[in-house]
């Protein structure tokens, strides 16, 4: 079945630290992938997304580029800042006919000053 | 409203009791779905509506999980018969259109059974 596996958490950087979260998936066919963001107190949130191979899906700094060849999507940013801190989540979805995501755990990020 | 609205917040409940958890979408959005979040885990789907109708309900765990749309905008989910391990945040989501992915979720309502 379909399945994402994220980095396990929790991460925790320094204010203008460069920041990657790795996300792998497992699926038939070509899924649609995302990264979700739940911020303290806040509900899910789409931060981006993907909808085919080599596509970049970029917000608010943070971009994550659907590798088909290493099936992954991992989350990246330059520069984080506190505001970022926050519980990420990678999920895919296939495109038609199916409206479920399959999310992975989560990972809790953690700036500090 | 401007976004997803779900009530109660929390809900503790006793164990064989029955709880109902109400999702009110985003005005317009024809497509709604409930998801479980258990401590430590990403989201799990449980069902999907597109309008008045259950278009996937394969994520219901069982029997006791059951949610209607009557009029194709508030959802109610519901649960008989609550055992402690049904104890999870209940997520709802909305979105314009089906098959974009980008939904919008609620806040959610954590339901603790003691």
């Amino acid at each position: 079945g379909n399945s994402v596996t994220q980095m396990e958490g929790p991460v925790t950087l320094s204010e203008e630290a460069f920041l990657t979260i790795n996300c792998t998936y497992t699926a038939t066919g070509y899924p649609s992938l995302f990264w979700y963001v739940q911020y303290p107190g806040e509900g899910l949130q789409l931060l981006l997304k993907a909808t085919k191979a080599d596509d970049k899906g970029s917000n608010k700094g943070f971009e994550a580029t659907y590798r088909k060849e290493t099936t992954s999507f991992h989350l990246e940013k330059g520069s984080v800042q506190v505001s970022d801190s926050a519980v990420y989540f990678c999920a895919l979805k296939y495109r038609f006919g199916n409206e479920k995501l399959t999310f992975g755990t989560g990972t809790r990020l953690t700036i500090i000053p | 409203g401007a976004g997803v609205s779900q009530t109660p917040s929390n809900k503790v409940t006793e164990k064989g009791k029955y709880v109902e958890l109400r999702c009110d979408p985003i005005s317009g959005h024809t497509a709604l779905y409930w998801y479980r979040q258990s401590l430590g885990q990403g989201p799990e789907f449980l069902i999907y509506f597109q309008g008045t109708g259950a278009a996937d309900d394969s994520g219901l765990p069982n029997d006791r999980f059951f949610a209607v749309r009557p009029e194709g905008s508030v959802s109610t989910l519901k649960i008989q018969r609550t055992e402690r391990g049904d104890s999870a945040v209940y997520l709802c989501a909305s979105s314009p259109l089906p098959g974009t992915g980008g939904y919008t979720f609620g806040s959610g309502t954590r339901l603790t059974v003691v």
